[in-house]
């Protein structure tokens, strides 16, 4: 595989539910991120690692709980969330902490719908 | 003033036409610049990076103007396979740090 894979693609769950999204880069890069975006919205950065350390958490709510073993893993745990938590969850990646010149490269995704 | 702003549009554009768009940024100490791609209900790609001097890759032309705080992309000849979502971004805190995006633009280009 290659790339930045997340799983799953899509996720329906209720509000008492927890759930895990999961992200794998497979491009040796040292930097991970979750991006949330919501209809109409410009993405919003949630978490940041950095060689599997969290260096920033932009103020978001404790019910979204991120998890990074390694470089190359990144987990997002979903608790008890709300109504307005719908929304595309984007995982990136970046050689090291900082666009440089490429950007970041992201995942395809995961749709996620709380009802 | 927003981080990042960009024309939402929708621009509706006819193949073959040239289309530009413009963002505007509002650090002046930003220092990296990039046009993303994203197709509807799919993840952003980056299209292109911008360099100060400005720079070309095929039928896209992408340049900054750090006087005025903006950057623009240009695209000719348009195909259809251009509708998208364009998306200005920005290390809007400046240092080469994490990027900011803005709201995108859409593109669609009629037969």
């Amino acid at each position: 595989e290659t790339g930045v894979t997340q799983t799953p693609r899509h996720l329906v769950m209720g509000m008492t539910n927890k759930k895990s999204l999961k992200c794998e880069q497979h491009l040796g890069h040292n930097a991970m991120y979750w991006y949330k975006q919501s209809a109409k919205k410009p993405l919003e950065l949630m978490f940041v690692y950095n060689f599997k350390e969290q260096t920033e958490n932009n103020s978001v709510p404790s019910r979204f709980s991120p998890e990074c073993p390694n470089s190359s893993h990144l987990f997002l745990h979903l608790h008890t969330l709300q109504p307005e938590d719908s929304a595309l969850y984007l995982c990136a990646s970046s050689q090291g902490l900082g666009p440089g010149d490429y950007g970041y490269t992201f995942g395809s995704g995961t749709r996620l719908t709380v009802v | 003033r927003k981080e990042v702003e960009q024309d939402p549009g929708p621009f509706n554009v006819p193949e073959g036409a040239t289309v530009a768009f413009n963002c505007t940024y509002s650090n002046s100490a930003s220092q990296s610049f990039f046009w993303y791609r994203q197709d509807c209900r799919k993840e952003p790609k980056l299209l292109m990076s911008v360099y100060s001097s400005g720079n070309e890759d095929g039928r896209f032309t992408a340049q900054l103007n750090r006087a005025s705080q903006y950057i623009s992309l240009l695209i000719r000849d348009s195909k259809l396979s251009d509708s998208a979502t364009y998306l200005c971004v920005v290390d809007a805190l400046g240092g080469n740090e994490k990027l900011t995006f803005g709201t995108g633009t859409r593109l669609t280009i009629i037969p």
